[in-house]
């Protein structure tokens, strides 16, 4: 298994409420990745964290937002949360961007009712 | 825009037969492909990856092909067993001015029959 961690592992949340997932990065690596899977689907690309500052992002609102500490952990905040939100999502870490090879966390899974 | 093309979706084999997954990707300047096995319930993991400046790479029964001109590459997973079935997904990274993205294919769901 990877050094990367994440919590909680399941979350069940209401419509409209908000949402922080966390992940704590392998050893060594200063680089954090969001992503959002949905059942029976690839892993999509929410953002990327690299130094504290956003890397990258891809097709999310903004409602959809993070943070990066000082120890390479992250944060994924989700607000005004919606049905369709309801997946796993996975934060991967590496050492620079994607030209290094990322490694998954466990994954939070979240059910919006 | 990005996107990359995985087939097939499904692929049923014998144990001992080999299986092959192939991608497609668009942006020409993508230049690192991993491929991660993902069980039931758990995390996509790691299981082979290959750079844009060799052709070919092998770790055991599990070798990657990259033929960059025409932008495809493959995951050849040769004398297969049961433990083998998963999804297996492929991914490429895009380099765009307001940041890189790694994007993935939609996945195949391999069964190895006994």
């Amino acid at each position: 298994e990877t050094g990367v961690t994440q919590s909680p592992t399941h979350l069940i949340k209401t419509r409209g409420q908000q949402v922080t997932l966390r992940c704590s990065s392998q050893s060594g690596h200063n680089t954090v990745s969001w992503y959002q899977q949905a059942l029976g689907q690839g892993p999509q690309f929410i953002f990327q964290y690299y130094r504290e500052e956003e890397n990258g992002r891809g097709n999310f609102p903004p409602r959809f937002s993070g943070l990066q500490f000082p120890n390479y952990s992250s944060e994924l905040n989700v607000n005004a949360l919606e049905l369709d939100d309801s997946a796993l999502y996975l934060c991967a870490s590496s050492q620079t961007g994607f030209k290094e090879t990322q490694y998954f966390g466990p994954g939070t899974r979240l059910l919006v009712l | 825009g990005e996107n990359v093309e995985q087939h097939p979706s499904t692929l049923s084999v014998q144990e001992g037969d080999s299986a092959v997954i192939k991608c497609t990707y668009s942006d020409s300047a993508s230049n690192y492909f991993p491929w991660y096995k993902q069980e039931l319930g758990k995390r996509p993991q790691l299981i082979i990856d290959i750079r844009s400046n060799v052709g070919e790479k092998k770790d055991q029964r599990i070798a990657v092909t990259l033929n960059k001109t025409a932008k495809h590459f493959s995951l050849h997973i040769t004398e297969t067993q049961p433990e083998d079935s998963a999804v297996y997904f492929c991914a490429a990274p895009y380099y765009q001015a307001a940041g890189n993205k790694l994007t993935f294919g939609g996945g195949t769901r391999v069964l190895v029959k006994p």
